[in-house]
Protein backbone atom coordinates (compact mmCIF):
# COMPACT_ATOMS: atom_id res chain seq x y z
CA UNK A 1 0.00 0.00 0.00
CA UNK A 2 1.56 3.49 -0.92
CA UNK A 3 2.11 5.74 2.24
CA UNK A 4 3.27 8.72 1.19
CA UNK A 5 5.66 11.23 3.78
CA UNK A 6 5.98 14.59 4.07
CA UNK A 7 9.26 15.74 6.41
CA UNK A 8 9.12 19.19 8.19
CA UNK A 9 5.75 19.17 9.19
CA UNK A 10 6.30 22.96 9.16
CA UNK A 11 9.00 25.49 8.45
CA UNK A 12 9.86 28.94 9.13
CA UNK A 13 12.35 30.83 7.11
CA UNK A 14 13.20 34.29 6.05
CA UNK A 15 12.21 36.07 3.01
CA UNK A 16 15.02 35.62 0.28
CA UNK A 17 16.25 32.12 1.12
CA UNK A 18 16.16 29.33 -0.83
CA UNK A 19 14.18 26.04 0.53
CA UNK A 20 13.45 22.52 -0.30
CA UNK A 21 10.34 20.58 0.73
CA UNK A 22 10.55 16.66 1.14
CA UNK A 23 8.38 14.07 -0.18
CA UNK A 24 8.61 10.43 0.31
CA UNK A 25 6.68 7.29 -0.90
CA UNK A 26 6.92 3.83 -0.28
CA UNK A 27 6.01 1.89 -3.52
CA UNK A 28 7.71 3.20 -6.59
CA UNK A 29 5.71 1.83 -8.92
CA UNK A 30 3.91 5.78 -9.20
CA UNK A 31 2.04 6.83 -12.24
CA UNK A 32 2.69 10.51 -11.72
CA UNK A 33 3.48 12.41 -8.76
CA UNK A 34 2.06 16.10 -7.86
CA UNK A 35 2.56 18.77 -5.93
CA UNK A 36 -0.21 21.11 -4.40
CA UNK A 37 -0.25 24.29 -2.75
CA UNK A 38 -3.27 25.63 0.16
CA UNK A 39 -3.69 28.40 1.29
CA UNK A 40 -5.53 28.65 4.30
CA UNK A 41 -9.57 28.07 4.21
CA UNK A 42 -9.07 26.85 0.30
CA UNK A 43 -8.59 24.11 -2.23
CA UNK A 44 -5.76 22.93 -3.75
CA UNK A 45 -4.39 24.73 -6.44
CA UNK A 46 -1.92 22.01 -8.36
CA UNK A 47 1.87 23.12 -8.47
CA UNK A 48 3.91 20.86 -10.80
CA UNK A 49 3.24 17.50 -12.01
CA UNK A 50 5.48 15.27 -12.77
CA UNK A 51 5.29 11.98 -14.68
CA UNK A 52 6.80 8.52 -14.10
CA UNK A 53 9.44 9.05 -16.55
CA UNK A 54 10.32 12.63 -15.99
CA UNK A 55 12.93 13.41 -13.29
CA UNK A 56 12.25 16.77 -12.96
CA UNK A 57 9.50 19.54 -13.52
CA UNK A 58 9.75 23.33 -13.52
CA UNK A 59 7.53 26.69 -12.82
CA UNK A 60 8.80 29.91 -12.46
CA UNK A 61 10.73 29.56 -9.28
CA UNK A 62 9.67 26.33 -8.25
CA UNK A 63 11.45 22.90 -9.01
CA UNK A 64 10.16 19.65 -8.78
CA UNK A 65 12.34 16.37 -8.56
CA UNK A 66 11.29 12.69 -9.08
CA UNK A 67 13.49 9.90 -7.97
CA UNK A 68 11.34 6.60 -8.51
CA UNK A 69 14.59 4.56 -6.80
CA UNK A 70 15.09 6.31 -3.44
CA UNK A 71 11.00 6.80 -3.29
CA UNK A 72 11.89 10.43 -3.28
CA UNK A 73 10.87 14.12 -4.53
CA UNK A 74 11.30 17.47 -3.61
CA UNK A 75 10.17 20.99 -4.13
CA UNK A 76 12.80 23.24 -4.74
CA UNK A 77 11.48 27.09 -4.15
CA UNK A 78 14.07 30.10 -4.95
CA UNK A 79 14.35 32.98 -3.63
CA UNK A 80 11.29 32.88 -1.09
CA UNK A 81 8.52 35.23 -0.42
CA UNK A 82 6.32 35.69 2.22
CA UNK A 83 3.00 34.81 -0.44
CA UNK A 84 4.52 31.78 -0.64
CA UNK A 85 3.41 31.08 2.64
CA UNK A 86 0.74 27.99 2.64
CA UNK A 87 1.02 24.82 3.19
CA UNK A 88 2.61 22.29 0.30
CA UNK A 89 1.73 18.89 -0.59
CA UNK A 90 2.78 16.01 -2.16
CA UNK A 91 0.44 13.33 -3.69
CA UNK A 92 1.50 10.31 -5.94
CA UNK A 93 -1.20 8.12 -8.01
CA UNK A 94 -0.15 4.39 -8.46
CA UNK A 95 0.13 2.89 -11.32
CA UNK A 96 -2.02 0.01 -11.22
CA UNK A 97 -5.29 1.96 -9.06
CA UNK A 98 -7.90 2.26 -11.42
CA UNK A 99 -9.67 4.70 -9.24
CA UNK A 100 -6.75 7.37 -10.30
CA UNK A 101 -7.09 7.77 -6.62
CA UNK A 102 -3.93 10.12 -5.25
CA UNK A 103 -2.20 9.18 -2.23
CA UNK A 104 -1.78 12.67 -0.14
CA UNK A 105 1.08 14.01 2.25
CA UNK A 106 0.06 15.65 5.61
CA UNK A 107 1.71 18.61 4.14
CA UNK A 108 4.58 21.11 4.99
CA UNK A 109 3.15 24.50 6.44
CA UNK A 110 5.61 27.00 4.91
CA UNK A 111 6.24 30.32 6.49
CA UNK A 112 7.95 33.09 4.94
CA UNK A 113 8.87 35.88 7.21
CA UNK A 114 9.57 39.75 5.82
CA UNK B 1 -12.64 30.51 -15.66
CA UNK B 2 -15.01 28.89 -12.89
CA UNK B 3 -13.33 25.85 -12.91
CA UNK B 4 -14.87 23.53 -10.54
CA UNK B 5 -17.71 24.83 -8.27
CA UNK B 6 -18.45 23.90 -4.76
CA UNK B 7 -21.45 24.92 -2.97
CA UNK B 8 -22.32 25.62 0.02
CA UNK B 9 -19.51 26.45 1.81
CA UNK B 10 -19.90 26.22 5.25
CA UNK B 11 -23.21 23.53 6.51
CA UNK B 12 -23.59 22.66 10.46
CA UNK B 13 -25.98 19.66 10.09
CA UNK B 14 -27.52 17.29 13.03
CA UNK B 15 -27.18 13.93 13.93
CA UNK B 16 -29.64 12.29 11.52
CA UNK B 17 -30.19 14.80 8.89
CA UNK B 18 -28.85 14.47 4.98
CA UNK B 19 -27.97 16.66 2.91
CA UNK B 20 -26.48 17.41 -0.27
CA UNK B 21 -23.08 18.56 -1.40
CA UNK B 22 -22.88 20.30 -4.96
CA UNK B 23 -19.77 20.26 -7.19
CA UNK B 24 -19.80 21.61 -10.68
CA UNK B 25 -16.90 22.02 -13.40
CA UNK B 26 -16.90 23.71 -16.47
CA UNK B 27 -13.86 21.80 -17.79
CA UNK B 28 -15.72 19.16 -19.78
CA UNK B 29 -13.42 16.40 -17.90
CA UNK B 30 -14.57 13.36 -17.54
CA UNK B 31 -12.86 12.58 -14.21
CA UNK B 32 -14.64 13.94 -11.15
CA UNK B 33 -14.04 12.96 -7.35
CA UNK B 34 -14.53 13.89 -3.49
CA UNK B 35 -12.19 13.68 -0.98
CA UNK B 36 -12.32 14.82 2.78
CA UNK B 37 -9.66 16.05 5.13
CA UNK B 38 -9.25 16.13 8.24
CA UNK B 39 -6.37 17.03 10.63
CA UNK B 40 -3.97 14.08 10.76
CA UNK B 41 -5.38 11.99 8.17
CA UNK B 42 -4.65 14.21 5.08
CA UNK B 43 -7.31 14.02 2.29
CA UNK B 44 -8.66 10.81 1.69
CA UNK B 45 -10.83 9.59 -1.48
CA UNK B 46 -14.67 8.93 -0.97
CA UNK B 47 -16.43 8.15 -4.02
CA UNK B 48 -15.00 8.98 -7.99
CA UNK B 49 -16.25 9.08 -10.92
CA UNK B 50 -14.76 8.81 -14.84
CA UNK B 51 -17.77 9.91 -16.94
CA UNK B 52 -21.27 10.23 -17.08
CA UNK B 53 -23.52 7.13 -15.53
CA UNK B 54 -19.87 5.57 -14.14
CA UNK B 55 -19.52 5.83 -10.15
CA UNK B 56 -17.14 3.80 -8.15
CA UNK B 57 -16.31 3.54 -4.21
CA UNK B 58 -12.71 5.31 -2.92
CA UNK B 59 -11.09 4.47 0.07
CA UNK B 60 -13.94 5.56 2.55
CA UNK B 61 -17.08 5.66 1.05
CA UNK B 62 -19.59 4.57 4.15
CA UNK B 63 -22.00 6.74 4.75
CA UNK B 64 -21.84 8.75 1.46
CA UNK B 65 -23.50 8.53 -1.94
CA UNK B 66 -23.01 9.74 -5.61
CA UNK B 67 -24.57 9.66 -8.45
CA UNK B 68 -23.35 11.37 -12.06
CA UNK B 69 -25.99 12.14 -14.92
CA UNK B 70 -24.07 14.92 -16.42
CA UNK B 71 -20.22 15.67 -17.31
CA UNK B 72 -20.59 18.64 -15.61
CA UNK B 73 -22.07 17.64 -12.11
CA UNK B 74 -20.77 15.15 -9.14
CA UNK B 75 -23.19 15.47 -6.31
CA UNK B 76 -22.57 14.18 -2.66
CA UNK B 77 -25.56 13.38 -0.22
CA UNK B 78 -25.01 12.24 2.93
CA UNK B 79 -28.33 9.95 3.60
CA UNK B 80 -27.98 10.65 8.01
CA UNK B 81 -25.33 12.33 8.94
CA UNK B 82 -22.91 11.40 11.83
CA UNK B 83 -20.72 13.26 13.90
CA UNK B 84 -17.72 11.33 12.35
CA UNK B 85 -18.73 13.41 8.81
CA UNK B 86 -17.66 16.51 10.41
CA UNK B 87 -14.65 17.17 7.71
CA UNK B 88 -13.89 19.32 5.09
CA UNK B 89 -15.15 18.06 1.46
CA UNK B 90 -13.43 18.56 -1.80
CA UNK B 91 -14.27 17.85 -5.35
CA UNK B 92 -11.72 17.07 -7.95
CA UNK B 93 -12.05 16.74 -11.16
CA UNK B 94 -8.81 16.03 -14.14
CA UNK B 95 -8.93 14.14 -17.79
CA UNK B 96 -8.64 10.64 -17.80
CA UNK B 97 -5.05 11.69 -19.07
CA UNK B 98 -2.96 9.85 -15.87
CA UNK B 99 0.24 10.93 -16.92
CA UNK B 100 -0.47 14.49 -17.78
CA UNK B 101 -3.55 15.73 -16.38
CA UNK B 102 -3.27 17.71 -12.72
CA UNK B 103 -6.30 17.43 -10.53
CA UNK B 104 -8.23 20.48 -9.98
CA UNK B 105 -10.30 21.44 -6.69
CA UNK B 106 -12.99 23.31 -5.90
CA UNK B 107 -12.78 25.68 -2.51
CA UNK B 108 -14.22 22.59 -0.18
CA UNK B 109 -17.39 22.64 1.72
CA UNK B 110 -17.15 22.81 5.61
CA UNK B 111 -19.51 20.52 7.48
CA UNK B 112 -20.13 20.07 11.30
CA UNK B 113 -22.53 17.55 12.25
CA UNK B 114 -23.46 18.02 15.82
Amino acid sequence: KQEVTQIPAALSVPEGENLVLNCSFTDSAIYNLQWFRQDPGKGLTSLLLIQSSQREQTSGRLNASLDKSSGRSTLYIAASQPGDSATYLCAGRGSKDSSYKLIFGSGTRLLVRP
Amino acid sequence: NAGVTQTPKFQVLKTGQSMTLQCAQDMNHEYMSWYRQDPGMGLRLIHYSVGAGITDQGEVPNGYNVSRSTTEDFPLRLLSAAPSQTSVYFCASSSPDRANSPLHFGNGTRLTVT
